[in-house]
């Protein structure tokens, strides 16, 4: 079975700084990866994805992660920070030639951002 | 495109009371997903329909939860009776096919059980 470690439970920002928030996966074979954002009162939006190919992708709002097997991680980063940029953000990760939406979710990071 | 539809937004309930969340999914969306994510945690998946048939319901605690998609649109999931730590919120998610790469996620129902 596939699980999703974040090991950030809250990370703060100043805005225009740079962002990186940290996903671990464990799946024996090739994973489907993907970063939602939740504001708060609001369902997830999905950021980016990674399903094969090139291991940087790219995604909305400015948003790009790095699919690195050998460390099976999925990192997500930001160059510059927005103050609307403040929700929590969840990785996860779905079994090969399944439903994008039948995933496993971490648990979550916050990212609050600093003025 | 109108997004997925859920209600209510929240509802409060006793404990051993039931209650009911509808989902209104995108427009020919064929599958349609039910998730419980309890404060501080990510979601978690209860039940995947594909048209009106389920196709993976083993996370769903069958002896106080239901859910059904009679005519593969709408669907109901229901809580009876509810516990305290049923205290969640509930999302709704569809997708088109089976095999599609995005889900698309309702703004959720948040339970509060008292």
């Amino acid at each position: 079975a596939q699980s999703v470690t974040q090991p950030d439970i809250h990370i703060t920002v100043s805005e225009g700084a740079s962002l990186e928030l940290r996903c671990n996966y464990s799946y024996g074979a090739t994973p489907y990866l993907f970063w939602y954002v939740q504001s708060p009162g609001q369902g997830l939006q999905l950021l980016l994805k990674y399903f094969s190919g090139d291991t940087l992708v790219q995604g909305i709002k400015g948003f790009e992660a790095e699919f690195k097997r050998s460390q099976s991680s999925f990192n997500l980063r930001k160059p510059s920070v927005h103050w609307s940029d403040a929700a929590e953000y969840f990785c996860a990760v779905g079994a090969e030639n399944t439903n994008a939406g039948k995933s496993t979710f971490g648990d979550g990071t916050t990212l609050t951002v600093k003025p | 495109e109108a997004g997925v539809a859920q209600s209510p937004r929240y509802k409060i309930i006793e404990k051993r009371q039931s209650v009911a969340f509808w989902c209104n999914p995108i427009s020919g969306h064929a599958t349609l997903y039910w998730y419980q994510q309890i404060l501080g945690q990510g979601p978690k998946l209860l039940i995947q329909f594909q048209n009106n048939g389920v196709v993976d319901d083993s996370q769903l605690p069958k002896d106080r939860f239901s859910a059904e998609r009679l005519k593969g649109v709408d669907s109901t999931l229901k809580i009876q009776p509810a516990k305290l730590e049923d205290s969640a919120v509930y999302l709704c998610a569809s997708s088109s096919t089976v095999r599609d790469t995005e889900a698309f996620f309702g703004q959720g129902t948040r339970l509060t059980v008292v």
